[in-house]
């Protein structure tokens, strides 16, 4: 298996322009995990979710961050306008079905955005 | 307000020896515990992980214990071995399972030659 797939790696814009980030899941997990990861922050998580379906986004920090999983293939993170603050390392990950002591999460390479 | 703290930013030890990555944590309800380990440019991989009904678990090298009335877990790493040099992370959820994890901050570990 490929693993998680991320794209772009590595994203420079400009503040105020619209930022897309992709993922492709491991095929047959039943979860997929946006997070995002800064030196003062850590790492953390922005929103989950469970078939297709967002189940927590809680962690979406603004209303300018979106997300959708139109399909078990493929999630999408958006930031429109995007900040210079939105500079970070945005991961995807997913599972499969989460149901006790033996649960991971599998991560992918992640995305390097920087917003100028 | 962090729920999981790693105190110590940075570690070093010598090839061979033990490696010991504290990790505390304030939410009682945490029931389930990981350690991943992240290199530089990937995305964190999972190591080890350890149920609150466990005090111990253990995978070849790697040992986590888990102390729940400090609330407190540590990893071990016998012996190290150069390619261990990474960042720890340590995560925690209260859902039994790898849902809605927690991190730490990390810990840098240098393992010298």
């Amino acid at each position: 298996d490929a693993g998680v797939i991320q794209s772009p790696r590595h994203e420079v814009t400009e503040m105020g322009q619209e930022v897309t980030l992709r993922c492709k899941p491991i095929s047959g997990h039943d979860y997929l995990f946006w997070y995002r990861q800064t030196m003062m922050r850590g790492l953390e998580l922005l929103i989950y979710f469970n078939n297709n379906v967002p189940i927590d986004d809680s962690g979406m920090p603004e209303d300018r961050f979106s997300a959708k999983m139109p399909n078990a293939s493929f999630s999408t993170l958006k930031i429109q306008p995007s900040e210079p603050r939105d500079s970070a390392v945005y991961f995807c990950a997913s599972s499969p079905i989460l149901a006790g002591s033996t649960d991971t999460q599998y991560f992918g390479p992640g995305t390097r955005l920087t917003v100028l | 307000d962090q729920q999981v703290k790693q105190n110590s930013p940075s570690l070093s030890v010598q090839e061979g020896r033990i490696s010991i990555l504290n990790c505390d944590y304030t939410n009682s309800m945490f029931d389930y515990f990981l350690w991943y380990k992240k290199y530089p440019a990937e995305g964190p991989t999972f190591l080890i992980s350890i149920s609150s009904i466990k005090d111990k678990n253990e995978d070849g090298r790697f040992t986590v214990f888990l102390n729940k009335s400090a609330k407190h877990l540590s990893l071990h790493i016998v012996p190290s071995q150069p390619g261990d040099s990474a960042v720890y992370f340590c995560a925690a959820s209260t859902s039994g399972s790898a849902r809605q994890l927690t991190f730490g901050s990390g810990t840098q570990l240098t393992v010298l030659p």
